[in-house]
Formats: C-alpha cells, sequence, structure tokens
C-alpha cells in the first residue's frame, strides 16, 4: 500500500456535469499528479501540482482544473463532462527533488472510476 | 512529445517460463526507465526502476537498460500465475516535472 489516497472510489456522472476528485498524498510527499488511463491505455498526464501551484500539464483541455493545499492534498475537477471522460483517474504522489535515496518514483493510489452517461 | 512504445499482447507463457517485455522509447535524452504492474481494475504498482545501462536485478525480476538502442525490456524468471498482469513502462517527462509518460501496457497471462 502506497499511502496515497483518494476519494470516491466510483462515480457515475451524466454528460456536462462536473466532477471533482480529491487524493491525499503520500505522508512527506510534496508533489501531486493526476492521470487519466482509460480502458486497454497507459496513464495519460493530466497535471502536475508543487507548492499549490500547477507545474506542468499534458494536452487535456482547460475544463481540466486542479488544486493543492497546503498539506499537499490535491483536487481534480471536470466541468462539462463528456462522453470520453470515462476512464480511472489517477492521483500519484512523489517529492520534486530526487537524491538521499529518493529517486523520483511516483506513488499511486487506488483511483477514482469516473463514469459518464 | 515524447513516446513510449510497448506491445499490447497478450504475451502468454507457461509457468515457470521466463517472460520477456520490451518497450522502446523516442528520447534520446531520458536517464531512467520504470516499470509498474497493474493487475485488472487496479492501480500500477511500481516493481523495478532503472537508470544506467546493463542489467538491474531484483529478486525474479530483471530490468534491462540499452540507450544505445533505445530499448527497456523487463524479465521475469520462474513465471508464476500471480504474475498475470499488465505491465507498464514509463519514462520520465522532464521539463522539470515529475510525471511520467507511459507505454499502452503489456497483458501477460502466465498459464497453470
Amino acid at each position: 500500500e502506497t499511502g496515497v489516497t483518494q476519494s470516491p472510489t466510483h462515480l457515475i456522472k451524466t454528460r456536462g456535469q462536473q466532477v471533482t476528485l480529491r487524493c491525499s498524498s503520500q505522508s512527506g510527499h510534496n508533489t501531486v499528479s493526476w492521470y487519466q488511463q482509460a480502458l486497454g491505455q497507459g496513464p495519460q498526464f493530466i497535471f502536475q501540482y508543487y507548492r499549490e501551484e500547477e507545474n506542468g500539464r499534458g494536452n487535456f483541455p482547460p475544463r481540466f482544473s486542479g488544486l493543492q493545499f497546503p498539506n499537499y492534498s490535491s483536487e481534480l475537477n471536470v466541468n462539462a463532462l463528456e462522453l470520453d471522460d470515462s476512464a480511472l483517474y489517477l492521483c500519484a504522489s512523489s517529492l520534486m527533488f530526487v537524491g538521499q535515496g529518493n529517486t523520483g518514483e511516483l506513488f499511486f493510489g487506488e483511483g477514482s472510476r469516473l463514469t459518464v452517461l | 512529445q515524447k513516446e513510449v512504445e510497448q506491445n499490447s499482447g497478450p504475451l502468454s507463457v507457461p509457468e515457470g517460463a521466463i517472460a520477456s517485455l520490451n518497450c522502446t522509447y523516442s528520447d534520446r535524452g531520458s536517464q531512467s526507465f520504470f516499470w509498474y504492474r497493474q493487475y485488472s481494475g487496479k492501480s500500477p504498482e511500481l516493481i523495478m526502476s532503472i537508470y544506467s545501462n546493463g542489467d538491474k536485478e531484483d529478486g525474479r525480476f530483471t530490468a534491462q537498460l540499452n540507450k544505445a538502442s533505445q530499448y527497456v525490456s523487463l524479465l521475469i524468471r520462474d513465471s508464476q500465475p500471480s504474475d498475470s498482469a499488465t505491465y507498464l513502462c514509463a519514462a520520465p517527462l522532464g521539463g522539470g516535472r515529475r510525471a511520467l509518460t507511459f507505454g499502452s501496457g503489456t497483458r501477460l497471462q502466465v498459464q497453470p
């Protein structure tokens, strides 16, 4: 178990609705990244947060947004849901800087499975 | 766009055999690579990381990196049915981001 927790684990929404997914990072980790994993695909990088600011973004539209809080927990918000947003959303925590035994590996939570009808 | 490519499989091997999983990458500047295992319906779990050319062994797992040919492989010796999962190869996105780009994964089936 990685110590990264996500909620909710499953949810169903309809097209056009909005959703908020939550993530608590592993103790001591200051960086959170979010990934979308469609069925049969590898995870796709959405964005990353470090020190409460977005620190990199993948090829996702602005209706995907996020937040990081002072305790390093994070939220992913998706507006105007589309059918193609149905996927497993993964949160991963890590340390930003490598060194002293930390090689920057990502540790994933169990994910939030979103179904858009 | 940095890419990591994997054969989607399924790769089917008998119990006790060696499973060989391969991955190629496009960015010659990539310095580190990771293998994650993902059971159906679960999240990815890190099983191996490799940073330098050559082999790195951990129990039944051996990761191999060849930077000149831009490929990474994972060997699983004495394969067990519990090894049946999707194996994801990943490389850093770089650009100051502590994030990874993943291949689409290879599904491994170990037949009892």
